[in-house]
């Protein structure tokens, strides 16, 4: 009965290729967002959406592109991926502007 | 814009002693702090947060938090470490654009 369920947990994928990661939440949340955290922890919002609309896109290569089909769902799409793009990816989800954010369990994506 | 500074990228503390980590944050409006925990391979975990009102803020796992308006601080902490607590804990301030602004993370070591 997950909050905030991502797939897949690890992804192993050459450069160049073209990966996806879902997310899910069953909260009745507004708002949804992608986390970046690097090796070294650090946390950056990459995306947020309201009610399926994209609200915050931070400084974001043109190659990552969310898609919202529904506020329940926010997925996140990578095009020609790159070694730099190896991270973790959070997606995290929110009542309300302000309030505390529920996070997945992460998505660590290699790239070789 | 908002900012949150944790001093010490590594705190280590003795099986039964108290635990401090501090966090000072920068906001530009009245601010809502976060504290999160990361256990190793997992999400972040809501411990505790300050929206309004009373300033001394109780979490789970014992641990709580006093929001200091005077010296921009939010510092966490718990009067008697358990081994279970090892992990990474993150503070955040919420801007009012609906993220969270994530510190550097400290990571809490526990020795029996």
């Amino acid at each position: 009965d997950t909050a905030v369920s991502q797939t897949p947990k690890y992804l192993v994928t050459q450069m160049g290729n073209d990966k996806s990661i879902k997310c899910e939440q069953n909260l009745g949340h507004d708002t949804m967002y992608w986390y970046k955290q690097d090796s070294k922890k650090f946390l950056k919002i990459m995306f947020s959406y309201n009610n399926k609309e994209l609200i915050i896109n931070e400084t974001v290569p043109n190659r990552f592109s969310p898609k919202s089909p529904d506020k329940a769902h926010l997925n996140l799409h990578i095009n020609s991926l790159e070694l730099g793009d190896s991270a973790v990816y959070f997606c995290a989800s929110s009542q309300v502007a302000q309030s505390e954010a529920f996070f997945g369990q992460g998505t660590r994506l290699t790239v070789v | 814009a908002q900012s949150v500074t944790q001093l010490g990228s590594h705190v280590s503390v003795s099986e039964g002693a108290l635990v401090l980590l501090r966090c000072n944050y920068s906001s530009s409006v009245p601010p809502y702090l976060f504290w999160y925990v990361q256990y190793p391979n997992q999400g972040l975990q809501l411990l505790l947060k300050y929206t309004t009102g009373a300033t001394l803020v109780k979490g789970i796992n014992g641990f709580e938090a006093e929001f200091k308006k005077s010296e921009t601080s939010f510092h966490l902490t718990k009067p008697s470490a358990h081994m279970s607590d090892a992990a990474e804990y993150f503070c955040a301030v919420s801007d009012p654009f609906q993220k969270l602004v994530f510190g550097t993370g400290t990571r809490l070591l526990v020795s029996p």
